[in-house]
């Protein structure tokens, strides 16, 4: 299977602790993008990179989110001291030059106890 | 800011029948997204439309993309229920030539009856 690969599937933690998830974009991709999907909405743009530089982040991103990518190509997303409205799907896409759009994972849900 | 709408955010339709759903944006742009998802699921893509008046089409349904209008469609053609599903646009302000972040819409989510 070559398309984006997310890690875990689903993530139950308990308020305050500590979460990585991680996410493989497709091989020939140079674009890595994290998303937020919560119930009933679209997904929301987190962050994004171009190789391994981290372009933009969205104001959605607190102090308590960071994202990584260290050899431009998988990536990781960390949830520092979890809070209950963290909980929701974390989806991970990938692109590449040639405007055909985003390539998305199966997401990690997220549930904050 | 980008907005974007769609309507109806819920449709309800007996198979067989037409119906369109609607995406509307506030900021130009020629570059817009149709995707696909399932409940529980991730998303699919389902059309990509890259310039003023460009038209796909696959199986029962069309997309179309008026960018002066600031208005996408994407029609239903005698639903079937394999259809049922919630269906986002998404807009794309990069004109770089890579799609670049998304702003998604709200959704529509389609429940075809028997």
């Amino acid at each position: 299977d070559t398309g984006v690969s997310q890690d875990p599937r689903h993530k139950i933690t308990k308020r305050g602790q500590n979460v990585t998830f991680r996410c493989d974009p497709i091989s020939e991709h140079n674009r890595l993008y994290w998303y937020r999907q919560t119930l009933g909405q679209g997904p929301e743009f987190l962050t994004y990179f171009q190789n391994e530089a981290q372009l933009e982040k969205s104001r959605l991103l607190s102090d308590r989110f960071s994202a990584e990518r260290p050899k431009g190509s998988f990536s990781t997303l960390e949830i520092q001291r979890t809070e209950q409205g963290d909980s929701a799907m974390y989806l991970c896409a990938s692109s590449y030059h040639g405007g055909q759009g985003l390539f998305f994972g199966s997401g990690t849900q997220l549930s904050v106890l | 800011e980008l907005k974007v709408e769609q309507n109806p955010l819920f449709l309800s339709m007996q198979e067989g029948k037409n119906y369109t759903i609607y995406c509307n944006y506030s900021t130009t742009s020629d570059r817009l997204y149709w995707y696909r998802q399932d409940p529980g699921k991730s998303l699919e893509s389902l059309f990509v439309l890259l310039s003023n008046g460009a038209v796909k089409q696959e199986g029962r349904l069309m997309a179309s993309l008026d960018t002066k209008a600031r208005l996408s469609t994407l029609h239903i053609t005698a639903a079937v229920h394999d259809l049922s599903a919630t269906y986002f646009c998404a807009v794309d302000l990069d004109n770089t030539g890579t799609a670049s972040k998304l702003t998604f819409g709200t959704g529509t989510r389609l429940q075809v009856t028997l």
